[in-house]
Order: structure tokens, then C-alpha cells, then sequence
């Protein structure tokens, strides 16, 4: 069975500083995705970045990159200069996409909290 | 624009009563989903759909019921037999090959 663990339940970051959210997951599948969204105090969740599991080279989506270790199977999320909107929950998330059935499993999340 | 609505956006249910969420997308995406998402919790799969009649359980299908009559909806109802029903619901949706969802902005639903 898959699982994510997000060890760090809050984090905290000054403005314009780099910030590392930490995420493992475990799977006996070859093939796999991993996902990490951002969940505001609105509720919405918004799709943030993509890594698969047999891309050779670490994801980038502007200030966000996925530090992508296979064999420590960590896909670590960094955000450089850190803004105050950047404040929200953010959760790691993995697909199997061997099952072909589109379904994710979440980690438990980390609240980040931006300083001015 | 095109993207997921889910209504209403907050729901009072009372004890023994069934309730109906709200979940419609113009995005033309196959594969639907719901999950339910506790207080400082990560999303857990309810149910999805990956095309229209079809239908599967995820990890916590037990008290609730959905349908898939039209490619554009995926309605979830919250029986009586689910006890402890209080949380966020999301609905998401997901194109053939892509990778992040879509999702709806939720339904916060209450046992009153």
C-alpha cells in the first residue's frame, strides 16, 4: 500500500528567505507520481508542481522545485524567496499510475506560516 | 473559464437525514473523484469515477453514495448510516495522461 509522511506538522520562514517542506512516500510500484498542492485558508486546493517517477531531472514551476531523492524516496518541496501569500497548508501527494485509476494518497499536510 | 463548482458551500445536516453535495465541471474530464478532508488532516478518497455509469470505492466509501448519469456531474450523498460526517468535502477531477487535479473549492458539511 502506498503512503506519504510529512513529518513536520507547522513550519515557519522569514519573508524572501528559502524554505524546505519534507515529504517520503512508499510504494512497490516502478511507476509512480508525485504532487504537491497548496491549501489556503479558503479551502481550495491548488495544484503546485509534478514529478514522475522516471523523470531524470528535478521538477521546476517558478518559485517552486521538487527535490526528487529515488532511493531515499523523499520528493521534498522547495520554495525560494518566500512571500507572506505563501502562508497556507501544503500537502504531498502520490499516484501510482501503474493502477491507471487516477487515485492519490495524501500526507497528513504542513502548515507554513510566513514573517514579515 | 472552466473549472469545478461545488455547492452549496456550507451544509447543515441533521441527525438521520440524508444530504446531497454538489459537484459540476466544464473542464470535459473523464475521471472524477471526492474526498473528505478532517481538521488537520490530510484528503481521503470516498469515491471515483473514471467515466460516465461507472463508479468505484475508495478507503472510506461506507455511509455514503454517488452517481454518474453525465460526464459533467459526480453528486455525493451523505447517508444517515455515515456517523460522523462533519468535515471538509472536495471534489476533483482529472484529464486523460494529466497529472495535478482540479479541484472544487468544497463543501463544509455540519451535524447540527
Amino acid at each position: 500500500a502506498q503512503k506519504i509522511t510529512q513529518t513536520q506538522p507547522g513550519m515557519f520562514v522569514q519573508e524572501k528567505e528559502a524554505v524546505t517542506l519534507d515529504c517520503t512516500y512508499d510504494t512497490s510500484d516502478p511507476s509512480y507520481g508525485l504532487f504537491w498542492y497548496k491549501q489556503p485558508s479558503s479551502g481550495e486546493m491548488i495544484f503546485l508542481i509534478y514529478q514522475g517517477s522516471y523523470d531524470q531531472q528535478n521538477a521546476t514551476e517558478g518559485r517552486y522545485s521538487l527535490n526528487f531523492q529515488k532511493a531515499r524516496k523523499s520528493a521534498n518541496l522547495v520554495i525560494s524567496a518566500s512571500q507572506l501569500g505563501d502562508s497556507a497548508m501544503y500537502f504531498c501527494a502520490m499516484r501510482e499510475t501503474s493502477t491507471n485509476a487516477g487515485k492519490s494518497t495524501f500526507g497528513d499536510g504542513t502548515t507554513l506560516t510566513v514573517k514579515p | 473559464d472552466g473549472g469545478i463548482t461545488q455547492s452549496p458551500k456550507y451544509l447543515f445536516r441533521k441527525e438521520g437525514q440524508n444530504v446531497t453535495l454538489s459537484c459540476e465541471q466544464n473542464l470535459n474530464h473523464d475521471a472524477m473523484y471526492w474526498y473528505r478532508q478532517d481538521p488537520g488532516q490530510g484528503l481521503r478518497l470516498i469515491y471515483y469515477s473514471q467515466i460516465v455509469n461507472d463508479f468505484q470505492k475508495g478507503d472510506i466509501a461506507e455511509g455514503y453514495s454517488v452517481s454518474r448519469e453525465k460526464k459533467e456531474s459526480f453528486p455525493l450523498t451523505v447517508t444517515s448510516a455515515q456517523k460522523n460526517p462533519t468535515a471538509f468535502y472536495l471534489c476533483a477531477s482529472n484529464p486523460p495522461g494529466g497529472y495535478g487535479y482540479t479541484f472544487g473549492s468544497g463543501t463544509r458539511l455540519t451535524v447540527v
